[in-house]
């Protein structure tokens, strides 16, 4: 098993510009994270979904958006990139909401 | 509501030293609770894990941690520091089928 992966590991972005982090699990998890992690901040949520088709706002959504159409996959948009959004991103999954998270590696994103 | 506080931000101990990093949570039902660790430059893995059976909770690497209910407590411990455990700890709880809540990490340093 695969685990987590995430694509790219590394992006630099203008101010403005748009993309989409990528993230697949291969271990048939109904529940799967988004995280920004900043130094000393810990971890912040951003959007999490139960399910296919169900998404939530996590505890910082604002700028980005998410969409879940099959079990394997869940990516983050960011639409219109800013110097606040610089930061290393990380997926995670679980089997159950309170369960532990499987993590992927990171992406670090620099928008400037 | 659960809580959780990792007490120390930066700790720092000698090679072949206790380690000792700490964790209180706050949770009105019985709660689960887990020790991740992040490597520089890598995804969050998981240390152990408390989920109501033995108190006492032995991990990878040598690392353990004991639940104490009446301290709110815990505390992950390794006998004998290595320069590999050196790295970013985080601490979680989720209770009654809630998302993890993460403490902000406490970044261990090993000196030789």
């Amino acid at each position: 098993n695969a685990g987590v992966t995430q694509t790219p590991k590394f992006r630099i972005l203008k101010i403005g510009q748009s993309m989409t982090l990528q993230c697949a699990q291969d271990m048939n998890h109904n529940y799967m994270y988004w995280y920004r992690q900043d130094p000393g901040m810990g971890l912040k949520l951003i959007y999490y979904s139960v399910g296919a088709g169900i998404t939530d706002k996590g505890e910082v959504p604002n700028g980005y958006n998410v969409s879940r159409s099959t079990t394997e996959d869940f990516p983050l948009r960011l639409e219109l990139a800013a110097p606040s959004q610089t930061s290393v991103y990380f997926c995670a999954s679980s089997y159950q909401l309170s369960y532990e998270q499987y993590f992927g590696p990171g992406t670090r994103l620099t928008v400037t | 509501a659960q809580s959780v506080t990792q007490l120390g931000s930066h700790v720092s101990v000698s090679e072949g030293a206790l380690v000792l990093l700490r964790c209180n949570y706050s949770s009105s039902v019985p709660p689960y609770l887990f020790w991740y660790v992040q490597y520089p430059n890598q995804g969050l893995q998981l240390l152990l894990k408390y989920t109501s059976a033995a108190t006492l909770v032995k991990g990878i690497n040598g690392f353990e941690a004991e639940f104490k209910k009446s301290e709110t407590s815990f505390h992950l411990t390794k006998p004998s520091a290595h320069m590999s455990d050196a790295a970013e700890y985080f601490c979680a709880v989720s209770a009654d089928n809630r998302k993890l809540i993460w403490g902000l990490g406490t970044s261990l340093a090993v000196n030789p």
